[in-house]
């Protein structure tokens, strides 16, 4: 069975922290991904990333960065936490090829007080 | 710019009957996918159905079907004999760019409730 897994599902950090958020796919996708949730914007695309090593922008990545070391872990790092950045967030990963569908992990809920 | 539109915040539907969700996009590329994705209390994001831009046939998928109508530039999700477990929010994405980067964009979702 397809996995993908976020490290926490639930965060409560202080405003000003550094905060990684990890995520581990097993199924050898080339591409992963970091949407935000928030009701009534649906999901928005943070970071993504299609190989080790490379990151492309989404549409919000300001406030955020990202690390692919490995081709499996795909890390989401807010440098200094505010609380505007309290939010759902959703890790995906999908082939490198067109039309595939993105599998999800199960979501981390941040809270930045 | 590509954008996806859902104008139902909320529906509910009688259990054992149809429901349809609406999906509208809006595109310039010729070549483009179309998904719907379940995302129960639970918080994961389920796949359900996928619709290309290039398919004739209507994609179904079990007790899911897209009614894609190419020209309105919709995307429907019709889910017949509806069950209590299918209560959940309910996304419409697109697929943007090509070139297998697979990078969606989501409409902002429809909340269906099923009753008894």
């Amino acid at each position: 069975d397809v996995k993908v897994t976020q490290s926490s599902r639930y965060l409560v950090k202080r405003t000003g922290e550094k905060v990684f958020l990890e995520c581990v796919q097993d199924m050898d996708h080339e591409n992963m991904f970091w949407y935000r949730q928030d009701p009534g914007l649906g999901l928005r695309l943070i970071y993504f990333s299609y190989d080790v090593k490379m990151k492309e922008k989404g549409d919000i990545p300001e406030g955020y960065s990202v690390s692919r070391e490995k081709k499996e872990r795909f890390s989401l790092i807010l440098e200094s936490a505010s609380t505007n950045q309290t939010s759902m967030y959703l890790c995906a990963s999908s082939l490198f090829a067109e039309n595939t569908e993105a599998f999800f992990g199960q979501g981390t809920r941040l809270t930045v007080v | 710019a590509q954008k996806i539109t859902q104008t139902q915040p909320g529906m509910f539907v009688q259990e054992k009957e149809a429901v349809t969700l609406d999906c509208t996009y809006d595109t310039s590329d010729q070549s483009y996918g179309l998904f719907w994705y379940k995302q129960p209390s639970s918080g994961e994001m389920i796949f359900l159905i996928y619709q290309g831009s290039y398919d004739e046939q209507n994609a179904t998928e079990g007790r899911y079907s897209l009614n894609f109508q190419k020209a309105r530039k919709s995307a429907n999700l019709v889910i017949s004999a509806s069950q209590l477990g299918d209560s959940a929010m309910y996304f419409c994405a697109m697929r943007e760019g090509g070139g297998g980067y697979n990078k969606l964009i989501f409409g902002a979702g429809t909340r269906l409730a099923v009753h008894p």
